[in-house]
């Protein structure tokens, strides 16, 4: 039943250890987003996905990167992950861009050691 | 200014009461406008949309939109402590660039 699924659900890793988080979804939309959400602070978007235009954001670092193989699936990377990236990473979707609603997968809460 | 503010909180009611949550915006152009509600260590999840100047009801829930005041609101009536979480307001720029803009949350508490 879920629409857009996200694996892991928790992840630890290591100082410079590369991780990749995955996301899929269901729903068939042409759009798929990267948030990353600290505690108490609002989503951040870190790029989006319109089929299969990159949209980067210009304050995401160079250290985070995607890939969207296919419609259903898409994957973040993070090079070498420092303490401060550590966060919850939230993959959404929505049919098109503007004045759509984005639906949410359940989100990786990435852990850095 | 923040192109999306919320008051933080937290916003504290007792059970059975009507919790009004507010939200305004920068972008006079802006169309679409969310509210997702989110618990703590859990992903947003979408309760209300609103498009056009008034108010839309839904259960519980009601949004209203006042574009001429940049003003986004959500009324939760008969409140339970459920429905303690964060909630967050979102809203569609006119840019179209694929950045929804997030408010900070309203931390809502209700209290039994």
């Amino acid at each position: 039943d879920a629409m857009v699924i996200q694996n892991p659900r928790y992840q630890v890793t290591q100082f410079g250890k590369p991780v990749t988080l995955s996301c899929s979804q269901t729903l068939n939309h042409n759009v798929m987003y990267w948030y990353q959400q600290k505690s108490s602070q609002a989503p951040k978007l870190l790029f989006h996905y319109y089929d299969k235009d990159f949209n980067n954001e210009a304050d995401t670092p160079d250290n985070f990167q995607s890939r969207r193989p296919n419609t259903s699936f898409c994957f973040l990377d993070i090079r070498s992950p420092g303490l401060g990236d550590a966060a919850m990473y939230l993959c959404a979707t929505s049919r098109d861009l503007g004045r759509e609603k984005l639906f949410f997968g359940s989100g990786t809460q990435l852990s850095v050691l | 200014q923040k192109e999306v503010e919320q008051n933080s909180g937290p916003l504290s009611v007792p059970e059975g009461a009507i919790a009004s949550l507010n939200c305004t915006y920068s972008d006079r152009g802006s169309q679409s406008f969310f509210w997702y509600r989110q618990y703590s260590g859990k992903s947003p999840e979408l309760i209300m949309s609103i498009y056009s100047n008034g108010d839309k009801e839904d259960g519980r829930f009601t949004a209203q939109l006042n574009k001429a005041s940049q003003y986004v609101s959500l009324l939760i009536r008969d409140s339970q402590p459920s429905d303690s979480a964060t909630y967050l307001c979102a809203v569609w720029p006119p840019s179209n660039t694929g950045k929804l803009i997030f408010g900070q949350g309203t931390t809502l508490q209700v209290k039994p």
